[in-house]
């Protein structure tokens, strides 16, 4: 049981947008930055979102990043083929004095 | 070019010792915070542990918490997880990552490196 929640799979067809959800509580989500990694199959992570909404240098602007309270949201639009992979949102939680991911969302594109 | 290799995952016996190394290059070494983070496999990403930028603090997941010891070497761009008393449940993936700053208290990672296994089984 991941301490931040989000959905284990959404889908798209490619041009569509996505929009993964990340929900946690005031210790974590609510009072740090949240940051999203893309895993692709056999990769590791890639940082796509840090501080919430900004990208790292190299990232289309087709991924962005929002937090409103207890939840942050990914939303990546027009869909590629090339997208499909495994989604993580990440935070500090400052009750538990450690990093929490979430359980990941697999993208698939149809 | 910033460069993370992570070394020293083998099989080994509940309840035994082990340690993993990680090289880094590309970067100014000890300007950042440091993490491990693991992946039992076909599972998603779990934290593990951080070290500040001069290995003075440190914090670690409670899974892992009096077992596991993260430190650093900054006159060899060196980070090491000491691992004791390992469990089935720490099978995984273990990657070493370089955090954005050198706050520790985030989990902002832009370069990680390619994971060594870990694999704990009678």
């Amino acid at each position: 049981q991941s301490v931040l929640t989000q959905p284990p799979s959404v889908s798209a067809a490619p041009g569509q947008k996505v929009t993964i959800s990340c929900s946690g509580r005031v210790s974590n989500i609510g009072n740090n930055f949240v940051c999203w990694y893309q895993q692709l199959p056999g990769a590791a992570p890639k940082l796509l979102i840090y501080d919430n909404k900004k990208r790292p240098s190299g990232i289309p602007d087709r991924f962005s990043g929002s937090k409103s309270g207890t939840s942050a949201t990914l939303d990546i639009s027009a869909v590629q083929p090339g997208d499909e992979a495994d989604y993580y949102c990440a935070t500090w939680d400052g009750s538990l004095s450690s990093g929490v991911f979430g359980g990941g969302t697999k993208l698939t594109v149809l | 070019e910033v460069h993370l290799l992570e070394s020293g995952g083998v099989v080994v016996q509940p309840g035994e010792t082990l340690r993993l190394s990680c090289a880094a290059s590309g970067f100014t070494f000890d300007d950042y915070a440091l993490h491990w983070v693991r992946q039992a496999p076909g599972k998603g990403l779990e934290w593990v542990s951080v070290t500040s930028w001069n290995g003075g603090l440190s914090y670690s997941a409670d899974s892992v918490r009096g077992r596991f010891t993260i430190s650093r070497d900054n006159t060899k761009n060196s980070l090491y997880l000491d691992m004791r008393s390992l469990r089935p449940e720490d099978t995984a993936l273990y990657y070493c990552a370089k955090s954005r700053s050198d706050l520790l208290e985030g989990v902002d990672l832009d370069f990680w490196g390619q994971g060594t296994l870990v694999t704990v089984s009678s």
